[in-house]
């Protein structure tokens, strides 16, 4: 069936160095992805949501690109903080209603 | 605070026990979703309510899962004859309606309920 995944399960990284969390998606419908952060024993937090009408969107330390022709997504976290770390999720959105299909996430590892 | 909430956060059950979980989406959201996570997983998608009407169930729903959401506001996800396979957290979401096909509309998650089946 259609999914959607992600090629790290683990990334580390140095405080003050740029993050880039990948994604890759299959449904080839899907047309609004969104990026959320967990948090050890807390709920999904949004980050940054794309349509696929656009191919990047930026927020505050935080751009997404979005390459529909790969079908592949991307979280771009710049300066990269230890209030950064968490598990990141991917979800792709191919319903009229918001019906998210969320991949298994990466973990964000800031190291000081 | 405004945001989703759920309660309670937290429950230990015995096996066999029936458990209510109780979701109060952000006010003037009219679609209000349950996901079920387990640890290392993603979330996975349940059921979801426009109003008070459920449009959409998972397969993962059993007959032993039943939610509701009788006036369109605040929602219950009740589980009967619990199984250790239930563990999981239990997230409520919401969001209003997109204004457009195309526009997708941010969707807010609380911060789950989490079941414990001993």
């Amino acid at each position: 069936g259609e999914s959607v995944g992600l090629h790290l399960p683990t990334l580390s990284v140095q405080e003050g160095d740029n993050s880039i969390i990948n994604c890759a998606y299959s449904n080839s419908a899907s047309d609004y992805f969104i990026w959320y952060k967990q948090e050890s024993g807390k709920g999904p937090q949004f980050i940054i949501d794309i349509r696929s009408n656009m191919d990047k969107r930026q927020g505050q330390r935080v751009t997404v690109l979005l390459n529909k022709t790969v079908k592949h997504l991307s979280l771009q976290i710049a300066a990269t903080q230890p209030g950064d770390s968490a598990v990141y999720f991917c979800a792709e959105n191919s319903g009229g209603y918001n019906k998210l299909i969320f991949g298994a996430g990466t973990r964000l590892a800031v190291h000081p | 605070d405004t945001g989703v909430s759920q309660n309670p956060r937290h429950k230990i059950t015995k096996r066999g026990q029936n458990v209510t979980f109780r979701c109060d989406p952000i006010s003037e959201h009219n679609r209000l979703y349950w996901y079920r996570q387990t640890l290392g997983q993603g979330p996975e998608f349940l059921t979801y309510f426009q109003n008070e009407a459920q449009l959409e169930k998972s397969r993962l729903l059993s007959d032993r899962f039943s939610a509701e959401r009788p006036k369109g506001s605040f929602s219950t996800l009740e589980i009967q004859r619990t199984e250790q396979g239930d563990s999981a957290m239990y997230l409520c979401a919401s969001s209003s309606n997109a204004v457009a096909r195309g526009q997708g509309d941010t969707i807010y998650f609380g911060e789950g309920s989490w079941l414990t089946v001993v």
